[in-house]
């Protein structure tokens, strides 16, 4: 069974500019989360959707968006990049996630850089 | 909503020791207490959880242990291997999961 597969795997943006970032998730898999990685941070969570409907949300703010295809594959946009958006984005999915949270499978990142 | 304090932050230890690392949480609604362990360079990866009717869990050398009143619970590493350097993070969950900042451990030979 293929894993979930983010594209692209690095970009550099400058500021100002938007990105769209991909995942693809492992077949079955009906929630994908979204988080942010950056050094002494941990793993921030930016949301989740479930069959094409954002469930959860964290504490971002409206420049980043995401959405949910019928097929499950999932992507997120940040609007007019600051330097602070350069990070390692993650994505993960699940069977069910939300309250029945079980084991996440993350991919291996989109990594941004903004200049 | 959920908050989760880890620490230390960084642990170095000898080959064949014990190691330990904390986790506190705010939400006394969260039921699901996962681990994972992420290498360097490599994606997060799931190596145990426990449930909040359950207060402990053991998996070969990776135990965890839940106290749900004073609402916190721990990884313990025993018999250590250079392998099990990596950055582990705790994570809480009610309906979604929170993580912790992560836990740097580098075990020595």
């Amino acid at each position: 069974k293929a894993g979930v597969t983010q594209t692209p795997r690095y970009l550099i943006k400058t500021r100002g500019q938007q990105v769209t970032l991909s995942c693809s998730p492992i077949s079955g898999h009906r929630s994908v989360s979204w988080y942010q990685q950056t050094p002494g941070q941990g793993l921030q969570f930016l949301f989740e959707y479930f069959s094409e409907t954002q469930r959860n949300k964290g504490n971002f703010p409206g420049r980043f968006s995401g959405r949910q295809f019928s097929n499950s594959r999932s992507e997120m946009n940040v609007s007019t990049l600051e330097l602070g958006d350069s990070a390692l984005y993650l994505c993960a999915s699940s069977l069910e996630g939300g309250h029945k949270t079980g084991e996440l499978f993350f991919g291996e990142g989109s990594r941004l850089t903004v200049l | 909503g959920e908050n989760v304090e880890q620490h230390p932050s960084t642990l170095s230890v000898q080959e064949g020791d014990s190691a330990v690392i904390k986790c506190t949480y705010s939400d006394s609604a969260s039921n699901y207490f996962p681990w994972y362990k992420q290498e360097l360079g490599k994606r997060p990866q799931l190596i145990i959880d426990i449930r909040s009717n359950v207060g402990e869990k053991k998996d070969q050398r990776i135990a965890v242990t839940l106290n749900k009143t004073a609402k916190h619970f721990s990884l313990h590493i025993t018999e250590t291997q250079p392998e099990d350097s990596a950055v582990y993070f705790c994570a809480a969950s009610n309906y979604k999961l929170t993580f912790g900042k992560g836990t740097l451990l580098t075990v020595n030979p």
